[in-house]
């Protein structure tokens, strides 16, 4: 167990529609990333916050949104969803002084 | 800003063989460096890291992988594969100065045949 969350584990959904997804990071972790992975590819760093603030910006649509919360939970929107946008969503948190600790993914499935 | 390329989006070595997993890095200053492996349907799973010290690092299941500073690479290695280590393969850099922010390079898909 990484001691990363995210939630929910699956989501099937139709085109047009918007989901929230969401990532619980490890206890203290201020940093968080989101990626996208379609159909066993690499990774794509969508975002990424550190303790409530944009750090970093990818390759994320601007159909896509995210926000790290006081808490330092964040949640990554997706909105008008596409066919291929059909993909595992992955967070990840990191410390200041460790590796990043990934969660076990959202499966997202657009119909 | 940092980055990190994995040259191979496919290795393919058949059991018993020793295996090495390419990965090259850019970053200022000295490098923070990581393996993690990827099974089916998982989560990214952390195998070893480099931070100073020992330029050879040994991580779980027993891959090791060696930190060239002169060739700016940092290739995993394992001296003999198992069926069972066939997955996907993330190399991660992280720089000093900025330590927050990690970048991983795109994969690569090791395939062992028994």
């Amino acid at each position: 167990d990484s001691g990363v969350t995210q939630t929910p584990k699956h989501l099937i959904t139709a085109t047009g529609q918007r989901v929230t997804l969401r990532c619980s990071p490890r206890s203290g972790d201020l940093s968080v990333y989101w990626y996208q992975q379609s159909l066993d590819q690499g990774l794509q760093f969508l975002i990424q916050y550190y303790n409530g603030e944009e750090r970093a910006k990818g390759n994320i649509l601007e159909r896509f949104s995210a926000q790290q919360f006081p808490d330092l939970h964040s949640e990554l929107n997706l909105s008008s969803l596409e066919l291929g946008d059909s993909a595992l969503y992955f967070c990840a948190s990191q410390g200041p002084n460790t590796e990043a600790f990934f969660g076990q993914g959202t499966r997202l499935t657009v119909v | 800003a940092q980055s990190v390329a994995q040259p191979e989006d496919q290795v393919n070595v058949a059991e018993g063989n020793p295996l090495t997993v390419k990965c090259t890095y850019s970053v200022s200053g000295n490098p923070y460096l990581f393996w993690y492996v990827q099974y089916p349907n998982r989560g990214l799973q952390f195998l070893l890291k480099y931070i100073t010290g020992d330029n050879l690092v040994k991580g779980s299941y027993g891959f090791e992988a060696e930190f060239n500073k002169s060739q700016t690479s940092f290739h995993l290695k394992k001296p003999s594969a198992l069926v069972s280590d066939s997955a996907l393969y993330f190399c991660a850099v992280r720089g000093p100065v900025n330590n927050n922010d990690m970048r991983f390079g795109a994969g690569t898909r090791l395939t062992v045949k028994p």
